[in-house]
């Protein structure tokens, strides 16, 4: 089944200790993308790689690190999580070309304490 | 700089009346216009997208939207709502620059009552 995965789906943490969220696609698509979701705010774009050890950043990237070593994976890093990084948050991957749609795993949500 | 605006947060509506979700954005470069759809707790699914040509799309689950270009709109309509219909959508632009940038409105509540 094509699909995105992520891992973990619920994470809670305290401010301070690492944290890295995975992310991992079947569809052997070139692009990914990481973005969070907040109430009023929609999905705001945190990173996102078009091709291996391509990466850049989206409208929010601060406190946030990826890296993309291989296609199917782009892992998200939290190296010092605040509070105000609790959110819900998706990874997503796209066939090249702006005029592809993107696949959506199915969330993780992250409370930083 | 790009934009989107959902010009309404949430919109409740009877079981089999038609709904029009609005959607306007901005932008200085070309871009092609995306709705999505999310299910309580599930991820983003694609209803329509819009590339070029006739300004009307259809897409899954009889919704349709109808892009015009002078008044920088993409608004999604759909004649008869089920209760099923019941999500969360959010319209969102991608820049036709052969990135990856992309821009999300805040989204729009459908809740169909019966």
């Amino acid at each position: 089944e094509a699909q995105v995965t992520q891992n973990p789906r619920y994470l809670i943490t305290v401010t301070g200790k690492k944290l890295t969220v995975t992310c991992s696609q079947n569809m052997n698509h070139e692009y990914m993308s990481w973005y969070r979701q907040d109430p009023g705010l929609g999905l705001r774009q945190i990173y996102y790689s078009m091709n291996v050890e391509v990466t850049d950043k989206g409208d929010v990237p601060e406190g946030y690190k990826v890296s993309r070593k291989e296609k199917r994976n782009f892992p998200l890093i939290l190296e010092s999580p605040s509070p105000n990084q609790t959110s819900l948050y998706f990874c997503a991957s796209s066939p090249s070309g702006s005029y592809n749609e993107q696949f959506f795993g199915p969330g993780t949500r992250l409370t930083v304490l | 700089a790009q934009s989107v605006t959902q010009l309404d947060s949430q919109v409740p509506v009877f079981e089999e009346a038609p709904v029009e979700l609005r959607c306007n954005y901005s932008s200085s470069v070309s871009v092609y216009l995306f709705w999505y759809v999310q299910y309580p707790n599930q991820g983003l699914q694609l209803l329509l997208k819009y590339l070029s040509g006739s300004t009307l799309v259809k897409g899954i689950n009889g919704f349709e939207a109808e892009f015009n270009k002078s008044q920088t709109s993409f608004h999604l309509r759909k004649p008869s709502v089920h209760i099923s219909d019941t999500a969360e959508y959010f319209c969102a632009v991608r820049l036709n620059t052969g990135g990856f940038k992309t821009i999300f409105g805040a989204g729009t509540r459908l809740f169909v009552k019966a």
